[in-house]
């Protein structure tokens, strides 16, 4: 069973578009994080969010973390080709072990 | 500049012949993690470091050990590889300081294993 559940698993977009990627979960986060991945490479982090309601923008992309702190969203705003990767959610279960669990990703690409 | 490392980058192997993956940071972290990536299946935790000499499994520990002598390594050890652990696997590293720190990635190793 998956701990962090994304979707849409696969999204393919034509620049300019906006896109809102989800990740639930049952179980509640200290902390949930936000990485992006390009092929080849390690996820790199964009974001963590520790407070229930909290909204983080880093520029066209808005993150969410839920009131009850099991669910998040990731926003973009006109998409652009340089946004393809895949993103990832990763959260750290309250009273768990302190190091994160990822979610499957979901694959993004943009078209010019 | 702070990093982990990983060697090597990329590995063919064949069935049966053990093989270690080094991972080591410079950042004094004392959470160390390997997790693999597979298509469809994201990043899954194959072990974890809380400290030195402290390791405990993750989800998918089956046909891996590690170890955690020093505090900046943190190698994975598969004794008898297997097709199925084609994959690629990842080593990252966290300071323990509070919720949602950053987590730093190795830049990966493709192993296939014949």
């Amino acid at each position: 069973t998956q701990l962090l559940e994304q979707s849409p698993q696969f999204l393919s977009i034509q620049e300019g578009e906006n896109l809102t990627v989800y990740c639930n979960s049952s179980s509640v986060f200290s902390s949930l994080q936000w990485y992006r991945q390009e092929p080849g490479e390690g996820p790199v982090l964009l974001v963590t969010v520790v407070t229930g309601g909290e909204v983080k923008k880093l520029k066209r992309l808005t993150f969410q973390f839920g009131d009850a702190r099991k669910d998040s969203s990731l926003h973009i705003t006109a998409a652009q080709p340089g946004d393809t990767g895949l993103y990832l959610c990763a959260g750290v279960e309250e009273g768990g072990s302190y190091i994160p669990t990822f979610g499957r990703g979901t694959s993004l690409i943009v078209h010019p | 500049e702070a990093q982990v490392t990983q060697n090597p980058r990329y590995l063919i192997t064949v069935t049966g012949k053990k093989l270690t993956v080094t991972c080591s940071q410079n950042m004094n972290h004392e959470y160390m993690s390997w997790y693999r990536q597979d298509p469809g299946l994201g990043l899954r935790q194959i072990y974890y470091s809380m400290n030195v000499e402290v390791t405990d499994k993750g989800d998918v520990p089956e046909g891996y050990k590690v170890s955690r002598k020093e505090k900046r390594n943190f190698p994975l050890i598969l004794e008898s590889p297997s097709p199925n652990q084609t994959s690629l696997y990842f080593c990252a590293s966290l300071p323990r300081q509070g919720p949602g720190d950053t987590q730093y990635f190795g830049p990966g190793t493709r192993l296939t294993v014949l």
